[in-house]
C-alpha cells in the first residue's frame, strides 16, 4: 500500500461548483498534514495546513480524521484560476523528516 | 520569486558526463531537500540534510551524489546517469525544529535531460 493516496482524478468542474478531494495515510505515527497546490510545469506551494479541528482559508476548507488516516480539502465557488494539481502532503513529525507527497489530484475548472 | 535559487534550469548530459546541480537558499533554514519528480508524477524524496548532516537518503542509487557545503548551499553532484534518471530535481528548505508551519520552500528546479 502507498503511503499516501488520493483520488485519481482528473476532476473537470465549471466555474462556481464545489470539489472535494480525498487522501488517505497509512503511516498512523503521521503528524503533519498539508495540502500543496502545484501549477503545470512549475514548484509545488503551499496551500493550507491541516488541523484536527478542521480549518478554513476562504474558499478552501480542510479537514483531518485521524482515526480513519483520512484527510479531505473542499474548495468552494471554483475559480479558473483553482485549475492546478493538489497534492495530499504527510510528514510524521518534523520538518527534517519523511515529508511525503501523494500522487496528486489534477483539477481544471471550465468556464 | 522563489528565495531558494537553483542552477542551472535545464541540463542535458550524456551518460558518461559528471556534473552538478546547485541549489541555494538564505532564508536561515536548516533543512534541505531533493525531490524527483518525473512528468505527471508527484515530487518523490531523495535526501534530506539537517543541519549539515544527510538525515535520510531514500535509497538512492550512488550515481547520485548530494553535498552540503554550508547551511546555505545543497549540492547535488551526477556521474553516469542513465536515460530514466531524466526529470524534473526539485531543491527545497525549510526551517527544523519547533514551529515549524509545514511549508516547504520550493525552489523552480533543474530539468535534467540525461541522452
Amino acid at each position: 500500500r502507498k503511503e499516501v493516496e488520493q483520488d485519481p482524478g482528473p476532476f473537470n468542474v465549471p466555474e462556481g461548483a464545489t470539489v472535494a478531494f480525498n487522501c488517505t495515510y497509512s503511516n498512523s505515527a503521521s503528524q503533519s498534514f498539508f495540502w500543496y497546490r502545484q501549477d503545470c510545469r512549475k514548484e509545488p506551494k503551499l496551500l493550507m495546513s491541516v488541523y484536527s479541528s478542521g480549518n478554513e482559508d476562504g474558499r478552501f476548507t480542510a479537514q483531518l480524521n485521524r482515526a480513519s488516516q483520512y484527510i479531505s480539502l473542499l474548495i468552494r465557488d471554483s475559480k479558473l484560476s483553482d485549475s492546478a494539481t493538489y497534492l495530499c502532503v504527510v510528514s510524521p513529525k518534523t520538518s527534517y523528516d519523511k515529508v511525503i507527497f501523494g500522487p496528486g489530484t489534477s483539477l481544471s475548472v471550465i468556464p | 520569486d522563489t528565495e531558494v535559487t537553483q542552477t542551472p534550469k535545464h541540463l542535458v548530459m550524456g551518460m558518461t558526463n559528471k556534473k552538478s546541480l546547485k541549489c541555494e537558499q538564505h532564508m536561515g533554514h536548516r533543512a534541505m531537500y531533493w525531490y524527483k519528480q518525473k512528468a505527471k508524477k508527484p515530487p518523490e524524496l531523495m535526501f534530506v540534510y539537517s543541519y549539515e548532516k544527510l538525515s535520510i537518503n531514500e535509497s538512492v542509487p550512488s550515481r547520485f551524489s548530494p553535498e552540503c557545503p554550508n547551511s546555505s548551499l545543497l549540492n547535488l553532484h551526477l556521474h553516469a546517469l542513465q536515460p530514466e534518471d531524466s526529470a524534473l530535481y526539485l531543491c527545497a528548505s525549510s526551517p527544523s525544529g519547533q514551529g515549524w508551519t509545514g511549508e516547504l520552500f520550493f525552489g523552480e528546479g533543474s530539468r535534467l535531460t540525461v541522452l
